[in-house]
């Protein structure tokens, strides 16, 4: 069984359209997160919940929205996707505070 | 929370010979983390050693923390083609934000 999941693996959408990515664990983890991973590699945190609550939200568009309407699923909600928000999307979770994260397999947006 | 910086940016070996790589902090921390990424791939974890530890082993890893010059290294013996990879470490200082680095792009050559 797949610890962290994510749908769909590839995206590919036009500028302006609204999009999602779903993220589930099956790890029983409180903890979920968000990554952006660029071009460069970098990856950056962009939201984090604990126990379905919003505790990191870094400074990202207000355009990203995401939910969490379980403790097992943190889900991503893009709207009026610009050609900068290509990039590829890692979802993670963790048990506890600075623990290890078990990260998903990563979606790839990309907007033309 | 804090960004660890990794060392040498990218790293070019032949299958068998070892690899080590290196990670920078600033501030004080509870306990450092190695993850690996291959190429498409989501991070997978490798090891975490806390502050209080100076080594730590796990299979071809050995990870040491210097907490006097705040860096930690990660060596990976008698290395394999599967072993290439962007290796990122992280400093973790308490709370739920991790930050990484850009990472050690490691090629092992076959």
């Amino acid at each position: 069984d797949t610890a962290v999941s994510q749908t769909p693996k590839y995206l590919v959408t036009q500028m302006g359209n609204d999009k999602s990515i779903k993220c589930e664990q099956n790890l029983g983890h409180d903890t979920m997160y968000w990554y952006k991973q660029d071009s460069k590699k970098f990856l950056k945190i962009m939201f984090s919940y604990n126990n379905k609550e919003l505790i990191i939200n870094e400074t990202v568009p207000n355009r990203f929205s995401p939910k969490s309407p379980d403790k097992a699923h943190l889900n991503l909600h893009i709207n009026s996707l610009e050609l900068g928000d290509s990039a590829v999307y890692f979802c993670a979770s963790s048990s506890r505070q600075d623990g290890e994260q078990y990260f998903g397999p990563g979606t790839r947006l990309t907007v033309t | 929370s804090q960004q660890g910086e990794e060392d040498p940016q990218a790293l070019s070996i032949q299958e068998g010979e070892n690899a080590t790589m290196n990670c920078s902090y600033k501030t004080s921390i509870n306990n450092l983390q190695w993850y690996r990424q291959n190429s498409g791939r989501g991070l997978v974890h490798l090891i975490l050693i806390r502050s209080n530890e100076r080594e730590k082993h796990s299979g071809r890893l050995r990870v040491t923390l210097d907490t006097s010059k705040k860096s930690s290294s990660l060596l990976i013996t008698a290395s394999r083609a599967a072993d290439t990879a962007s290796y990122f470490c992280a400093p973790g200082t308490g709370g739920f934000k991790t930050i990484f680095g850009a990472g050690t792009r490691l090629f092992v050559k076959a």
